[in-house]
């Protein structure tokens, strides 16, 4: 079966570090969604894209963090410089989606990357 | 806005019982889609069904089926004859289907334990 990649799986760094997280999306999905899971807010979206153009960042700290699509199998998101409260579980979900209809295709989440910022 | 609420924030059920997990949700887009996540502990988010909401039928898929009821604004998830696997968080979810309002807006979840 076709999974959603996520890299590193686990990443534990100093506050004030770079951190950089990784996605490769399913083969011909064109629709890539970052979301974020704490015990405190759950899971919230960050950004997402349609054909690798940014749609929706509203839920994203603009200050530190980036989200980018290179390329059609790689999404990064990007947290510079990073602080204790980003301390998370990041996913990447990717999906075929086709708006204005009633387009049942889910969105297959990755694994996660469990972040922990010291 | 969408919102989503799950109001059992966990359960305990015998073995080989029927499940039904609640949720409600609440939007003014005259389309969207309803979604039900599994979450182990190894942390993995699992789709397990989907609902239209101009579906006529209730969805289902094998051992899980959604009891749709679009004027009370509820998409209760239903497992039949549970199993110790079955032992997870469980999210609802919704999504709009509008160009630029297509994330998935999640519950709190249910944490459902099966009792041998």
């Amino acid at each position: 079966d076709a999974r959603v990649t996520q890299t590193p799986r686990h990443k534990v760094t100093e506050m004030g570090q770079e951190v950089t997280m990784r996605c490769q999306p399913i083969l011909g999905h064109n629709t890539v969604f970052w979301y974020r899971q704490t015990m405190m807010q759950g899971l919230e979206l960050l950004a997402y894209f349609r054909n690798r153009a940014p749609l929706d960042d509203s839920g994203m700290p603009k200050d530190r963090f980036s989200a980018e699509m290179p390329d059609a199998t790689l999404a990064t998101l990007k947290i510079q410089p990073s602080e204790p409260r980003d301390s998370a579980v990041y996913f990447c979900a990717s999906g075929f989606l086709i708006s204005g209809t009633g387009n049942n295709q889910p969105q297959h989440f990755g694994d996660g990357t469990r972040l922990s910022i010291l | 806005a969408q919102k989503i609420t799950q109001t059992q924030p966990g359960m305990f059920v015998q073995e080989k019982e029927a499940v039904t997990l609640d949720c409600t949700y609440d939007t003014s887009d005259p389309s969207y889609g309803l979604f039900w996540y599994k979450q182990p502990s190894s942390g993995e988010m699992i789709f397990l069904i989907y609902q239209g909401s101009y579906d006529q039928q209730n969805a289902t898929e094998g051992r899980y089926s959604l009891n749709f009821q679009k004027a009370r604004k509820s998409a209760n998830l239903v497992i039949s004859a549970s199993q110790l696997g079955d032992s997870a968080m469980y999210f609802c979810a919704m999504r709009g289907t509008n160009f630029g309002n297509e994330k998935l807006t999640f519950g709190t979840g249910t944490r459902l334990t099966i009792i041998p």
